[in-house]
């Protein structure tokens, strides 16, 4: 039972435009939901995080928006750029601190 | 700044032999984890260690055991590697509840 759920594999968009990923999940008890990126042969990094208690957070070009009702979130980069090109992971906090990710979802941003 | 450190960086067994990965990290955080990477699975949690002297199973703790040395490294081990287990592992850590992980950059594992 997947509980993050990143339903598009894949996403490309022009250089300077919106990029939206998206995220669903179903365990009401998450507290804490973080976005990580991951280029190849590395590990991945922190990107942006948000508490359930928020609906909104901004850091630079980058902002996530929370949906609690619908159990949805989502990353916003305006304006994407290139080295924006790379894997994208939803996680989220539960019990015990874990985190659970989603499969990620792949960007490629084009010139 | 090496922060997460792990080793080797690629390994190649042959099914049935046995090996560590090793992780370190320089942080003083509390909390480290190892998870594994497969393609179309995301990152899947193996198994944790909230606090020194203490681990947890994961998600997919079958076929390994891990060892927290001290504060600072947290061992994987495979006692007899199966092909089920190729795939790419990834330490990290934690300051405790924070939830923000940072990743060591990887082991490449091949299971023949």
């Amino acid at each position: 039972d997947q509980q993050v759920k990143q339903n598009s594999p894949s996403l490309s968009v022009q250089e300077g435009r919106i990029s939206i990923l998206n995220c669903d999940y179903t365990n009401s008890m998450f507290d804490y939901f973080l976005w990580y990126k991951k280029y190849p042969a590395e590990g991945p990094t922190f990107l942006i995080s948000i508490s359930s208690i928020k609906d909104k957070n901004e850091d630079g070009r980058f902002t996530v928006f929370l949906n609690k009702s619908a159990k949805h979130l989502s990353l916003h980069i305006v304006p994407s750029q290139p080295g924006d090109s790379a894997v994208y992971f939803c996680a989220a906090r539960g019990s015990n601190y874990k985190l659970t990710f989603g499969k990620g979802t792949l960007l490629t941003v084009n010139p | 700044n090496a922060g997460v450190t792990q080793t080797p960086k690629f390994q190649v067994l042959k099914t049935g032999q046995s090996m560590t990965l090793q992780c370190a990290q320089d942080m003083n955080h509390n909390s480290m984890y190892w998870y594994r990477q497969d393609p179309g699975m995301g990152l899947r949690l193996i198994y944790y260690s909230a606090s020194e002297g203490t681990t947890d199973k994961g998600e997919v703790p079958n076929g390994y055991n891990v060892s927290r040395l001290n504060k600072r490294e947290f061992s994987l081990r495979l006692e007899s590697a199966a092909p089920s287990q190729t795939s790419v592992y990834f330490c990290a850590s934690s300051q405790e509840g924070l939830g923000k992980l940072f990743f060591g950059s990887g082991t490449q594992l091949s299971v023949l």
